[in-house]
């Protein structure tokens, strides 16, 4: 099975600096990752994802994270964050094994002060 | 709004006792999965369901059980109550496990136990 790793549990930042939020996963075998945003007492919402193709993906609300391969990481930013991206964000990785199942991360909470 | 429905929105109950939750997927999805978040242990993959029949397994205890009906809701029960099933339950769709795609998310059903 997977594993992700999300290094930080918490990121402080000032608003309009720049924000990384840090992925890996454990396997070197073709996977297909994600990032998903979840608001306060919201579900989960898609930010961005990758499956194939070029390394930087673009997501909603102005995100992108680069795929790594050799490094396993999956690292999301944002150059200039807003007080509305304060929320929980969650990686989450599918290796096509038993269906489409996904493997996510404990989570980074974002805190944006102003 | 995602498109998957979730009812209801909060249960509070007493140890020992049993719940049914219940899910909806967007409109086309054939598969559903159902995810604990909990503080300590993240969001858990618990079952995933694809047309009717299950294709996955989670962390699921064997306390909990899930069924998918033939118009694609779903229901997740969970019996024998402890106090550590407190927490948020989630239940995603997608279209078809054969394939990599987005899992999209219901808002949630807050479960407390008292």
């Amino acid at each position: 099975a997977q594993s992700v790793t999300q290094l930080d549990s918490q990121v402080p930042v000032f608003e309009e600096a720049p924000v990384e939020l840090r992925c890996n996963y454990s396997s070197s075998v073709s996977v297909y990752l994600f990032w998903y945003v979840q608001y306060p007492n919201q579900g989960l919402q898609l930010l961005l994802k990758y499956l194939s193709g070029s390394t930087l993906v673009k997501g909603i609300n102005g995100f992108e994270a680069e795929f790594n391969k050799s490094q396993t990481s999956f690292h999301l930013r944002k150059p200039s964050v807003h007080i509305s991206d304060t929320a929980e964000y969650f990686c989450a990785v599918s290796d096509f094994g038993a269906g489409n199942q996904f493997y996510f991360g404990t989570g980074t909470s974002l805190t944006v002060i102003p | 709004d995602s498109g998957v429905t979730q009812t209801p929105k909060h249960l509070i109950t007493a140890t020992g006792q049993r719940v049914t939750l219940r899910c909806s997927p967007r409109s086309g999805d054939l598969s559903v999965y159902w995810y604990q978040q909990s503080l300590d242990q993240g969001l858990q993959f618990l079952i995933q369901y694809y047309n009717g029949e299950e294709r996955a397994k989670g962390n699921i205890l064997e306390r909990f059980s899930a069924q998918q009906f033939p118009d694609l809701h779903s229901e997740l029960n969970l019996s024998s109550l402890e106090l550590g099933d407190s927490a948020l339950y989630f239940c995603a769709s997608s279209v078809d496990p054969g394939q990599i795609n987005e899992q999209f998310f219901g808002p949630g059903t807050r479960l407390t136990v008292l």
